[in-house]
Order: C-alpha cells, then structure tokens, then sequence
C-alpha cells in the first residue's frame, strides 16, 4: 500500500515568509509525529497526534510552529515568520498506535530559508 | 532527559565484513528501542524494533540486541554489502510513549 507522503518535497522561503509542510500518513495509522532534522543530526521530536488530538507538543521549538490534524488524517506544520535556522529537513511519520509501534516516516520536506 | 549516544560517528569496511553498531542511552525507563536506516535525501527506514521486555531481535542479515539496564543497544550487520552503506540510526521512545528521541547516527560504508 502507499506509504507516508508529503509535500512540497523541497520549500525556499524568504526570512519573514510563512510556510506549511504537509503530511499524507498511511490509511488508517491512528498516530502521527513530526520531527525536524538539521544537517549531520539525528531527528528531533517536535509534536504528536492521536488522530485529531495534539497530545505533546513539547518539542516545537517557538510559537511560530503550529500543527494541526483536524480530521484525525492529514497533517499540516506551519511556521511562521521563518527564520534562518528555521532550515531543516521536516520529517512526518505515521503508525498504528504511539511511538511503542513501528513508525513510518515519509521522505520528508527539505525546507531552506533565505 | 533523555540522551542518545551513537558510536562510531563514521565507519568504513570492505566487502564481506561482520560489523557492529553501538548505541547508548541515559534513562533506561524506556518501552522500545528502534533501529532505523537512512538513505541520502531520503527518509527513514525502520530495520528492527525491540520492545523493552525483550533482548533482541532478528531480520536477515541483521541482529539487534538490547540491555536496558546498561542502557546500551547494538546493531550487528553479518556479511555487509555495498548497499548497506547508509546512515544507521537509533531511537528510544519517550517515558510516555508519544516521541522518539534519536541519536545522531552511524554513517556506514562499504566499499566493494
């Protein structure tokens, strides 16, 4: 079946723009996580959902980034106002239930701010 | 907070080699360790999920073990191959189970 998918693929921003990442999680997967991963570094946690509900947000790194999920499917990352180190890879994983359940990631949104 | 340490950083083998990954972390309140491969402008690829009760387990050519108490992970791969080379990442959940935290990632090669 089809996996995680997101979109654009590839973001250019200008520092001030607003930008949203969105994310396409596999049918029927009750969980969905957004992570951020900046150059040579591991992923970072930024926000979880079980379906509709955001039940951690603790890794949003400022109030610029929102997340929202409001039919318990697709995703969509928002962030504001960007800024230079607003630049990563922005990378959204499903599974059938929490993180104690195989996540699958999706290719991720490769965002660059000028 | 929970930390995730990953060595080597880098590591590069001929053909044919058995090799080992390591992965160490700080909490040992976990309730699963993964093991995820990483591909060039690609996502993650989930190799092998071990739950917190167990001690290891097994996928071909791949072997992960878990000590919980040490707080250490390993990753054996037997008989690497060119299409091994990536970037081997470890990741434990969170204590409540709504996040991964990750480490920074072994980028292997194998060179032919």
């Amino acid at each position: 079946g089809a996996g995680v998918s997101q979109s654009p693929r590839y973001k250019v921003a200008k520092r001030g723009q607003d930008v949203a990442l969105r994310c396409d999680p596999i049918s029927g997967h009750v969980s969905l996580f957004w992570y951020q991963q900046a150059l040579g570094q591991g992923p970072e946690f930024l926000t979880y959902f079980q379906n509709e509900a955001q039940l951690d947000k603790s890794g949003l790194p400022s109030d610029r980034f929102f997340a929202e999920r409001p039919e318990g499917s697709v995703s969509t990352l928002k962030i504001q106002r960007t800024q230079q180190e607003d630049s990563a890879v922005y990378l959204c994983a499903s599974s059938r239930l929490g993180s104690t359940d195989t996540q699958y990631f999706g290719p991720g949104t490769r965002l660059t701010v000028l | 907070k929970q930390e995730v340490t990953q060595i080597p950083a880098a590591l590069s083998v001929p053909e044919g080699e058995n090799l080992v990954l390591n992965c160490s972390f700080t909490d040992s309140a976990i309730y699963n360790l993964q093991w995820f491969r990483q591909d060039p402008g690609k996502g993650l690829t989930s190799l092998l999920l071990i739950q917190s009760s167990q001690r290891e387990q097994t996928s071909g050519r791949l072997n992960a073990s878990l000590d919980k108490s040490s707080g250490r992970s390993t990753l054996y791969i037997a008989a690497s191959q060119p299409g091994d080379s990536a970037t081997y990442l470890c990741a434990v959940s969170n204590q409540a189970g709504t996040a991964l935290i990750f480490g920074k990632g072994t980028t292997l090669s194998v060179s032919s």
